[in-house]
C-alpha cells in the first residue's frame, strides 16, 4: 500500500525559512499535496504539484519534488507566528489521498 | 474557493446512542465525498468514499454497519455513528471532491469532534 512519511516536529525562528520534508512510496502518484491544519480545525489545502513538475512557487511557499527519490519538500519563506500548525503531505493514488503523520511546526520569537 | 461545512462542530453523547454528522459542499457540487477519522497527533485515516446515489465504499477494517454513510444529494453526505462507544471518540473530517482543469482536489470540512461518555 501507499506509505507517506514525514518528520514529526520542526522548530523555527520567526523570519527564518522552514523546510518540511516528506517521502512517499507510490510511484504512480499523480499529484502531491501540502495541507495545513490549525488546532481544532480541518485541513486547508496550501498547494499541490503535478508529478511531472519538479518545482512550484506560490508566494512564500516553494514545493520541490524529486520524483526519482520520491521526495517532496515544502519551504516557507519568512516564517511567521501564524504559520505555526501541523503540515501534512499527501499523495493521490488510485482513488484516494494517503497522508503522512503530519509535521508540527512551532515558530518561536 | 470551494467551501465545505460540517455540522455539528462538536458533540458529546452517551454510550449506546447514535450520532449523525452532516457534510455539505456549499458552493459546488461534489460527486464524491470522503470521510476521515483523525486520532490525536495522528494522520487522517480514510474511512469511506461516498458517491451520490450509490452505496459508500468502506476501507478495510471499517465497519459499515457501525458507520452508516448516506450521500443523498450532490451537496450533502451524512455519517451516522450507531451505538456509539467511548472508543469512537475522535475527530471526524469530511472532504468533497471537485474536478477542474488542474486535476481533482479534495476540499476539507472543519471537522466534528465527537466525545462519547
Amino acid at each position: 500500500g501507499e506509505d507517506v512519511e514525514q518528520s514529526l516536529f520542526l522548530s523555527v525562528r520567526e523570519g527564518d525559512s522552514s523546510v518540511i520534508n516528506c517521502t512517499y512510496t507510490d510511484s504512480s502518484s499523480t499529484y502531491l499535496y501540502w495541507y495545513k491544519q490549525e488546532p481544532g480545525a480541518g485541513l486547508q489545502l496550501l498547494t499541490y504539484i503535478f508529478s511531472n513538475m519538479d518545482m512550484k512557487q506560490d508566494q512564500r511557499l516553494t514545493v520541490l519534488l524529486n520524483k526519482k527519490d520520491k521526495h517532496l519538500s515544502l519551504r516557507i519563506a519568512d516564517t511567521q507566528t501564524g504559520d505555526s500548525a501541523i503540515y501534512f503531505c499527501a499523495e493521490s493514488g488510485d482513488y484516494k489521498l494517503s497522508f503522512g503523520a503530519g509535521t508540527t511546526v512551532t515558530v518561536r520569537a | 474557493g470551494a467551501v465545505v461545512s460540517q455540522h455539528p462542530s462538536r458533540v458529546i453523547c452517551k454510550s449506546g446512542t447514535s450520532v449523525k454528522i452532516e457534510c455539505r459542499s456549499l458552493d459546488f457540487q461534489a460527486t464524491t465525498m470522503f470521510w476521515y477519522r483523525q486520532f490525536p497527533k495522528k494522520s487522517l485515516m480514510l474511512m469511506a468514499t461516498s458517491n451520490e446515489g450509490s452505496k459508500a465504499t468502506y476501507e478495510q477494517g471499517v465497519e459499515k454497519d457501525k458507520f452508516l454513510i448516506n450521500h443523498a444529494s450532490l451537496t450533502l453526505s451524512t455519517l451516522t455513528v450507531t451505538s456509539a462507544h467511548p472508543e469512537d471518540s475522535s475527530f471526524y473530517i469530511c472532504s468533497a471532491e471537485t474536478s477542474g482543469g488542474a486535476g481533482e482536489t479534495q476540499y476539507f470540512g472543519p471537522g466534528t469532534r465527537l466525545l462519547v461518555l
